[in-house]
């Protein structure tokens, strides 16, 4: 079945630190999706990409939907405390074979120093 | 607009007892998911339901259950409750069919002792 592989498993970085994590896979995805989960809530989508090369932004974020449909990578400019969350990401995918599937990485955990 | 409600928010059960978890989607959403979430296994998929219907499942036993109610609702059921099934239940509702614009519930914990 599908599976993604979401890398760095975790992060602990400075403030105003660049954070860069990728999700790759061996399954083509229709679309990839990014969410983050503060503690003790459920995860809020930030950025969903839609086409293969896409590039997106949403304010200190960007997410690009690789070429080949198999991978995407999301970063984060200047990190701010208020990053410190679970990110995941997610792939769509609508076959025949698989029907509606969306699969979610394991997470990324960020933790920012100030 | 209120979000995804989950009820309860903690839940303390022993082995062997079952449990059913309620989730009320985002008024108009006619698709909700249930995921499960333990430390370092991200979120596994459970099931999902669109006007009432289950229309996809994942890879855990038939103690986990669950149904959709006419107005959305949706609960989910363990039953004969094991210790591994300590996790974050959490609920996620779309507004159709094609899901992958997710809105999550807070979740309920769920311990069992």
């Amino acid at each position: 079945g599908q599976q993604l592989n979401q890398s760095p498993q975790s992060m602990f970085i400075q403030e105003g630190e660049d954070v860069s994590m990728n999700c790759t896979s061996s399954s083509i995805f229709n679309t990839w999706l990014w969410y983050k989960q503060d503690p003790g809530e459920g995860p809020v989508l930030l950025i969903a990409l839609y086409k293969a090369g896409e590039l997106t932004s949403n304010g200190r974020l960007t997410a690009q939907f690789g070429i080949t449909r198999k991978d995407s990578f999301l970063n984060i400019s200047a990190s701010i405390p208020s990053d410190v969350g679970i990110y995941f990401c997610a792939g769509h995918l609508i076959s025949m074979e698989y029907g509606n599937k969306l699969v979610f990485g394991a997470g990324t955990i960020l933790r920012v120093k100030s | 607009k209120a979000g995804v409600t989950q009820t309860p928010r903690y839940l303390i059960k022993t082995r062997g007892q079952q449990v059913t978890l309620s989730c009320s989607p985002i008024s108009g959403h006619r698709s909700v998911s249930w995921y499960q979430q333990t430390p370092g296994q991200g979120l596994q998929f459970l099931f999902e339901y669109f006007s009432e219907t289950q229309r996809n499942k994942g890879n855990f036993p038939g103690r986990f259950s669950g149904r959709q109610f006419s107005n959305s609702r949706s609960e989910m059921n363990v039953s004969t409750l094991e210790l591994g099934d300590s996790a974050l239940y959490l609920c996620a509702s779309s507004l159709d069919r094609v899901a992958e614009k997710l809105f999550f519930g807070s979740g309920t914990q769920l311990s069992v002792l």
